[in-house]
This record gives structure tokens, C-alpha cells and sequence, in this order.
């Protein structure tokens, strides 16, 4: 069965610091991924994609992809307050499959 | 932007009740989808279509069904409403085409089923 693991956290960051999520996936032919924020009650919306091995910065978030390793991640730097959320990895073959998400607290 | 609008936002209903969701999507796209969001079970995908008057079974389609008979609309019916049912439902639409997963999907903001 192909599965996207994520910790489900809190992982807690200080404002001002980067937060780091990471990923990974078992589907070795995937070939798009995708980084959905979620505030609570509220629905998912996509904020990264990646597509090649290497680093994609937009903004303050960076996403990075190792396809040899199966692994994603999403950094954002200089965390605020307002990055509080739930962070949902998405890998797609033939179809987006969705980790169950990260929750990461930024401290004030 | 894309906008997947949802019918309702908050929605109580009856065991036993047949229950419509819906969904509409302004940007002309061709995939969509319905998934219910639990705590600790993530997104699991209950039903899409790919085209008009065309659905397909997702993961857990079991006590529901849908229907497409416009492109924008694609509805989520409970045949007979169960108390396992209380969920938040979430449609999204996508650019991508057929099995394509080139683009991500946007999501509408959600209807919170409670089923009592």
C-alpha cells in the first residue's frame, strides 16, 4: 500500500526560527509533490510544489526533494505566528495520497 | 483564483436522512473530488470524476454516491445518513486532466456533516 508518513507533531519553533517538516513516501514512481498548510476549521491549501530533485524556494519556504532517499521536506524561515497550522505532505503517481499532516506551533 | 465553493459550511441531519453536498468549481476544470477529513485518519478520498456523467469509486465510497451533470457541479449524496458519517467533507477540483497529477488541487472550505 502506498504511504506518506509525516510526524504528527506539535512540533514547537520559537518565532523567528526555521521550522523544518519532513516526509517521506513509499511509492518509489511517484512524481509530483505538494505542501498544503491548514489552520484549524479550515480547509487545506496548497502552498509548495516540487517536481525534480533539489530545492524550490518561494518565499519564506523552501520545499526539497531526494528521490533516492523518498523524502520531502519544507523548511520556512523566520517563522511567525501565523505559520501555526497543520502541514500535509501530498506524493502523486496515478493519484495525490496525503499524509495525515505535521501540527507545528510557532512560540511567540 | 480557482474558487470551490461548498454549499454549506455547518449542516445536522438526521440518521436515516438522505443528504446532498455540494460543489461547485469556476474555473472550467475537469477533475474533482470529495474527500472526509477525521482527526487522526487525514484526508480519505471518497469519490471523483474526471469528466462529466463520469465518477469513480475512491477509497472508502461505501454509503456514498455521487453525480456530475455539469462540468462546475459535482454533488455527494449520503443515501441514508449514519451516525459514522459525522465527518468534514471537502471537495477540490483540479487543473490536472484524466490520471495527470502535474498540479495540486484546491479545496472548497469545507461542510462539517453532523449526523445525529
Amino acid at each position: 500500500q502506498k504511504e506518506v508518513e509525516q510526524n504528527s507533531g506539535p512540533l514547537s519553533v520559537p518565532e523567528g526560527a526555521i521550522a523544518s517538516l519532513n516526509c517521506t513516501y513509499s511509492d518509489r514512481g511517484s512524481q509530483s509533490f505538494f505542501w498544503y498548510r491548514q489552520y484549524s476549521g479550515k480547509s487545506p491549501e496548497l502552498i509548495m510544489s516540487i517536481y525534480s530533485n533539489g530545492d524550490k524556494e518561494d518565499g519564506r519556504f523552501t520545499a526539497q526533494l531526494n528521490k533516492a532517499s523518498q523524502y520531502v521536506s519544507l523548511l520556512i524561515r523566520d517563522s511567525q505566528p501565523s505559520d501555526s497550522a497543520t502541514y500535509l505532505c501530498a506524493v502523486a503517481n496515478d493519484k495525490i495520497i496525503f499524509g495525515k499532516g505535521t501540527r507545528l506551533h510557532i512560540l511567540p | 483564483d480557482v474558487k470551490v465553493t461548498q454549499s454549506s459550511r455547518y449542516l445536522v441531519k438526521r440518521t436515516g436522512e438522505k443528504v446532498f453536498l455540494e460543489c461547485v468549481q469556476d474555473m472550467d476544470h475537469e477533475n474533482m473530488f470529495w474527500y472526509r477529513q477525521d482527526p487522526g485518519l487525514g484526508l480519505r478520498l471518497i469519490y471523483f470524476s474526471y469528466d462529466v456523467k463520469m465518477k469513480e469509486k475512491g477509497d472508502i465510497p461505501e454509503g456514498y454516491s455521487v453525480s456530475r451533470e455539469k462540468k462546475e457541479r459535482f454533488s455527494l449524496i449520503l443515501e441514508s445518513a449514519s451516525t459514522n458519517q459525522t465527518s468534514m467533507y471537502l471537495c477540490a477540483s483540479s487543473l490536472a486532466t484524466g490520471r495527470q497529477v502535474d498540479y495540486g488541487y484546491t479545496f472548497g472550505s469545507g461542510t462539517r456533516l453532523t449526523v445525529v
